[in-house]
């Protein structure tokens, strides 16, 4: 049974530059989470997506936007690129309740 | 607000000798806590949680929390620490969700473990 995988591992981009991020959930999961993961920094939440659509936000700017497939898989997409916006991007999945998320391997973004 | 704290950056610990791992918490309702492990370069990995029940709380590669609710705290511990448990370890809460989704994870900032041989 894989696990929550995600593409790519690696990115390098330039200031304002668009990026999209893929995630795909344990199987039988039905929500997915992102998290961005600054250096030496616990993950901040970004968004999560239930039944396709956003259900909740953390405090990030528009310029990062998602979006889940009928097949639970989802997108990270992140606009006009900052320096700021290098990270660890972390996808996580989970299934109602009150279950424990399980996370990725994370995609490292570097903004040059 | 709900917040997570773990007070230490770091944590030193001989091979063999029991560790803990401090985490105290702010959450309002009932508290449903979580203990993350993450080695260089990787994801997080789900160690063990609390969500009702028995305050000790055993997870995996023989690691165990005690959830306490008068000191809001959630401290993973482990008898006998390996060279390999040094990692990254994350202590969280689950915030109220809404709209018919689960609450997001609000993580603290982590604490390093060493274990010398």
């Amino acid at each position: 049974d894989a696990g929550v995988t995600q593409s790519p591992t690696h990115l390098i981009k330039t200031r304002g530059q668009q990026v999209t991020l893929r995630c795909s959930p344990k199987s039988g999961h039905d929500t997915v989470s992102w998290y961005q993961q600054a250096l030496g920094q616990g993950p901040q939440f970004i968004f999560q997506y239930y039944e396709e659509e956003e259900r909740q936000r953390g405090n990030f700017p528009d310029r990062f936007s998602g979006h889940q497939f009928p097949n639970y898989s989802s997108e990270l997409n992140v606009n006009a690129l900052l320096l700021g916006d290098s990270a660890l991007y972390l996808c996580a999945s989970s299934f109602g309740g009150f279950h424990e998320q399980y996370f990725g391997p994370g995609t490292r973004l570097t903004v040059t | 607000a709900q917040s997570v704290a773990q007070p230490e950056d770091q944590v030193n610990v001989a091979e063999g000798n029991p560790l803990t791992v401090k985490c105290t918490y702010s959450v309002s309702g009932n508290p449903y806590l979580f203990w993350y492990v993450q080695y260089p370069n990787r994801g997080l990995q789900f160690l063990l949680k609390y969500i009702t029940g028995d305050n000790l709380v055993k997870g995996s590669y023989g690691f165990e929390a005690e959830f306490n609710k008068s000191q809001t705290s959630f401290h993973l511990k482990k008898p006998s620490a390996l060279v390999s448990d040094s990692a990254l370890y994350f202590c969280a809460v689950r915030a109220r969700g809404s709209g018919g989704s689960q609450g997001n994870l609000i993580f603290g900032k982590g604490t390093k473990l060493s274990v010398k041989p």
